[in-house]
């Protein structure tokens, strides 16, 4: 069974801060997604990172594989209160687990103005 | 594009009802869509992985004949809680996969209430 570990849990910062958000395995990943869900919607696909040691920015948010492609890790700049949200890392896999998602338990962020 | 829906949105239903909740995807075919349960401020827990054409397959500890899956058209998945309980009370997902990186795109969810 492939394990994400996603951390922090909980994350309560101001405005204006910075932050980042890490999941890790122990496991190889084909590919890894990173979403954010508001309350009552589901999640939306902000990235998805392919290539070993691949960096991504997507304005104030910046993602990175790591070179194993086993990690992942968000790091937001200047967080803003419209950031507040459950962020989730999915890892992908192929063979019997093809198309199927690995989840993180989830990071809460609450950006407070 | 990679848009997909959810019907309905919320839903109450007495305890011992079916309740249907249909996925869609609205601007392109999926052969493989996904059904997740999710409780508050919680990550999304996997049920099935619905196959167009064939039978779903279940996670472990999923009942297959109380959450029932059916995909007979490439947009379109539907889950069935059978018999429902106040138990069976949860956010539902559904997604979606298409794009070459096994990207997954999510429906709204459902809301389901069972009294």
């Amino acid at each position: 069974t492939q394990l994400l570990e996603q951390s922090p849990q909980f994350l309560s910062i101001q405005e204006g801060e910075n932050l980042t958000v890490y999941c890790n395995s122990s496991s190889v990943f084909s590919s890894l997604q990173w979403y954010r869900q508001e309350p009552g919607e589901g999640p939306v696909l902000l990235v998805t990172v392919v290539t070993g040691g691949e960096v991504k920015k997507l304005k104030r948010l910046t993602f990175q594989f790591g070179d194993a492609r086993k990690d992942s890790s968000l790091h937001i700049t200047a967080a803003q209160p419209g950031d507040t949200g459950l962020y989730l890392c999915a890892g992908a896999s192929g063979g019997t687990s093809y198309g199927k998602l690995t989840f993180g338990q989830g990071t809460i962020l609450t950006v407070h103005p | 594009g990679a848009v997909v829906s959810q019907h309905p949105s919320w839903v109450i239903c007495k305890s011992g009802t079916s309740v249907k909740i249909e996925c869609r995807s609205l601007d392109f075919q999926a052969t493989t869509m996904f059904w997740y349960r999710q409780f508050p401020k919680q990550s999304l827990m996997l049920m099935a992985t619905s196959n167009e054409g064939s039978k779903a397959t279940y996670e472990q500890g999923v009942e297959k004949d109380k959450f029932l899956i059916n995909h007979a058209s490439l947009t379109l998945s539907t889950l069935t809680v059978t018999s429902a309980h106040p138990e069976d009370s949860s956010f539902y997902i559904c997604s979606a996969r298409h794009g070459g990186f096994n990207e997954q795109f999510f429906g709204p969810g459902t809301r389901l209430t069972v009294l």
